[in-house]
C-alpha cells in the first residue's frame, strides 16, 4: 500500500538536546512538507522540500533543520535552539493535494 | 501573502442533522480548493477535493461548494453523525511551479446525540 509514514508516534526531549523526527513516502511524490500544530490551533509550515537535495524555509522555521538526500525521505531535526518544541509534528507528501502522516507528538521533559 | 481563514472556529449540530461548515479565501489565483477532516491524535485526512472550473461537486454524504466570485468555500455534510465530530481544514493552491497548499485555521465539528 502506498502511504507517508511518520515515526515515532511519541518522542520525549530533554532541554538541549536535539532530536529528529522521522518521515517517508512510497508515493512517488516530489515533494514534501513539515507542519507544526499545536494545541487548538491551525498547521504551520516549518520546512518544504520540492525536489531531492532541495528544500525551503517555511513560516517558522527557526529552531528547525531539515535534510532531503533521497525521494522518499525527508527527516526533521528539532535543535535546542527551539524553545518551545513540544508539538504535535505532520509530515506531508504532495503531487496535487496533500497525503499527509499519521503525526509525532513531541514533548519536552 | 495569501491566507485562508474560517468564519467560526467551532459548530455544534445535532445528531442527524446536515452541517454547514464555511472557509474564506484570499488568493484570486487559487484554481484547487480541498477539505480535509482531522480526527483527535491523527493526520488531516483527504474528504473532498474542487477544481476552480467547477461550483459544486459531491461525494457520500458530503458536498462542496465554490463562489469564486466572493472566494468563498463550503462543506456540507448530510445526516451529520457521531464519527463527523473532528477538526476540519479548508485549504487552497494555486497552479504554478512551487505552489503550496495554504490551510485555514481549522474548525471543530462538535456532534450532539
Amino acid at each position: 500500500d502506498g502511504g507517508i509514514t511518520q515515526s515515532p508516534k511519541y518522542l520525549f526531549r530533554k532541554e538541549g538536546q536535539n532530536v529528529t523526527l522521522s518521515c517517508e513516502q512510497n508515493l512517488n511524490h516530489d515533494a514534501m512538507y513539515w507542519y507544526r500544530q499545536d494545541p487548538g490551533q491551525g498547521l504551520r509550515l516549518i520546512y518544504y522540500s520540492q525536489i531531492v537535495n532541495d528544500f525551503q524555509k517555511g513560516d517558522i522555521a527557526e529552531g528547525y533543520s531539515v535534510s532531503r538526500e533521497k525521494k522518499e525521505s525527508f527527516p526533521l531535526t528539532v535543535t535546542s535552539a527551539q524553545k518551545n518544541p513540544t508539538a504535535f509534528y505532520l509530515c506531508a507528501s504532495s503531487w496535487r493535494g496533500y497525503t499527509f502522516g499519521s503525526g509525532t507528538r513531541l514533548t519536552v521533559v | 501573502g495569501e491566507s485562508v481563514g474560517l468564519h467560526l472556529p467551532t459548530l455544534s449540530v445535532q445528531e442527524g442533522d446536515n452541517s454547514i461548515i464555511n472557509c474564506a479565501y484570499s488568493n484570486s489565483a487559487s484554481d484547487y480548493f480541498i477539505w480535509y477532516k482531522q480526527e483527535s491524535g491523527k493526520g488531516p485526512q483527504f474528504i473532498i477535493d474542487i477544481r476552480s472550473n467547477m461550483d459544486k461537486r459531491q461525494g457520500q454524504r458530503v458536498t462542496v461548494l465554490l463562489n469564486k466570485t466572493v472566494k468563498h468555500l463550503s462543506l456540507q455534510i448530510a445526516a451529520t453523525q457521531p464519527g463527523d465530530s473532528a477538526v476540519y481544514f479548508c485549504a487552497d493552491q494555486s497552479t504554478g511551479a512551487n505552489s503550496k497548499l495554504t490551510f485555514g485555521k481549522g474548525i471543530t465539528l462538535s456532534v450532539r446525540p
